[in-house]
């Protein structure tokens, strides 16, 4: 069983058109996120939601919108995809009850804007 | 906000021979220092951790160590093998969550057979 899956893995689109990955965790974490990675492998933090509410937002354009559904989801959705949005986007969970502890990433999706 | 540097960015050793990756943080508040390893293709996983309480800890091949007072944490892995070859990345976060957790650069061991 996949802890945390994102989907889909590869996402070659255009410049200009809008779209979403998909993030799943079935570890019963209370906190999930999303970070980017670049391709000088630099990860960086965009968005992190404990119990489907929005903690931190980093600077991140608006065109990048997260939603949580539920406490095991967490999608990402890009509006008007730009060349500078190609990079490796992971989602991430863990359980956070005043202690730091283990964050699960997923496999990553690697995004192309062609 | 919390800035941690990570040296080297790249690194080689011998099969067999010890790896030291070493970290600094810039945030007295951060209590909880994690390390990554990030296969090709795959996402960061925990390899070792330790906290602001515990000077040193040890994982078989892998250890890492804590000044506090220097802010500094390191990760050591002896004997290496082919399989430890992956990008290792430090991080730094402060109490109250993983919320805010800072990653380091990041160090691409390469152990050559």
């Amino acid at each position: 069983d996949t802890a945390v899956s994102q989907t889909p893995k590869y996402l070659v689109t255009q410049m200009g058109n809008d779209k979403s990955i998909k993030c799943e965790q079935n570890l019963g974490h209370d906190t999930m996120y999303w970070y980017k990675q670049d391709s000088k492998k630099f990860l960086k933090i965009m968005f992190s939601y404990n119990n489907k509410e929005l903690i931190i937002n980093e600077t991140v354009p608006n065109r990048f919108s997260p939603k949580s559904p539920d406490k095991a989801h967490l999608n990402l959705h890009i509006n008007s995809l730009e060349l500078g949005d190609s990079a490796v986007y992971f989602c991430a969970s863990s359980q956070v009850s005043g202690v730091n502890t283990e964050a699960f990433f997923g496999q990553g999706t690697r995004l192309t804007v062609v | 906000g919390e800035n941690v540097e990570q040296h080297p960015s790249t690194l080689s050793v011998q099969e067999g021979d010890s790896a030291v990756i070493k970290c600094t943080y810039s945030d007295s508040a951060s209590n909880y220092f994690p390390w990554y390893k990030q296969e090709l293709g795959k996402g960061p996983q925990l390899i070792i951790d330790i906290r602001s309480n515990v000077g040193e800890k040890k994982d078989q091949r892998i250890a890492v160590t804590l000044n506090k007072t220097a802010k500094h944490f390191s990760l050591h892995i002896t004997e290496t093998q082919p399989e430890d070859s992956a990008v290792y990345f430090c991080a730094a976060n402060p109490s109250g969550g993983y919320q805010k957790v800072t990653f380091g650069t990041g160090t691409k061991l390469q152990v050559i057979p």
